[in-house]
């Protein structure tokens, strides 16, 4: 399958400070990247979903001026956490898709483990 | 609202024994239906996925069951292994690709 590559693993962060994770698709072009989040023993719930280009469709109860995300080229999306606080702890997970895929299945990222402190 | 029904929330299996995750949706749009495989601290990694025409796909100890009329399919894992342990997620798609998750199911299989 292909490969995204999410980066930082895990980060500690103060709280009131900002935190950026990037998301790579590694060996093809992601024509749109979603952004999830995961609480412990729970599902993942979608954040927003960008395009290349295009400004993100967060989903219903979820801040985009809290939760920024920027897909500048169709390898790389990066979710900006500002001001964060600790009820932002919690596992961020990327994943990508192409359109060039014969399915419409999307790669997912190894998440980042967000903890503010 | 949870547009796709997974249950069991977790299950215990011996080595050995088949695991049955089942899952159901209302979405006529749904055009496809992955599941994935989630270790602790990891993201979820494609296990195996089919589309609504065809009813039954197998891959290795791995194979979903499609019952479109029913709106439910379920994932078999064969001869369970103590590494299979882990949480799987059932997941269904439109054509957008925006995939719509389940609750996701805690697997354990004992020595």
């Amino acid at each position: 399958g292909a490969v995204v590559s999410q980066h930082p693993s895990w980060v500690i962060c103060k709280s009131g400070t900002s935190v950026k994770i990037e998301c790579r698709s590694l060996d093809f072009q992601a024509t749109t990247m979603f952004w999830y989040r995961q609480f412990p023993k729970q599902s993942l719930m979608l954040m927003a979903t960008s395009n290349e280009g295009s400004k993100a469709t967060y989903e219903q109860g979820v801040e985009k001026d809290k939760f920024l995300i920027n897909h500048a080229s169709l390898t790389l999306s990066t979710l900006t956490v500002t001001s964060a606080h600790p009820e932002d702890s919690s596992f961020y997970i990327c994943s990508a898709r192409s359109d060039s895929f014969m399915n419409t299945e999307a790669f997912f990222g190894q998440g980042t483990r967000l903890t503010v402190v | 609202q949870q547009q796709v029904k997974q249950s069991p929330q977790s299950l215990i299996v011996q080595k050995g024994g088949i695991s049955i995750i089942n899952c159901a949706y209302e979405n006529t749009a749904f055009d496809y239906f992955p599941w994935y495989q989630q270790f602790p601290g990891k993201g979820p990694a494609l296990l195996i996925a089919i589309r609504p025409d065809v009813s039954e796909k197998k891959e290795g100890r791995f194979t979903i069951s499609f019952n479109k009329s029913a709106k439910q399919f379920s994932l078999h894992i064969m001869d369970s292994q103590p590494g299979d342990s882990a949480t799987y997620f059932c997941a269904a798609t439109d054509s957008w690709g925006k995939l719509q998750f389940g609750a996701g199911t805690q697997v354990v299989v004992t020595p």
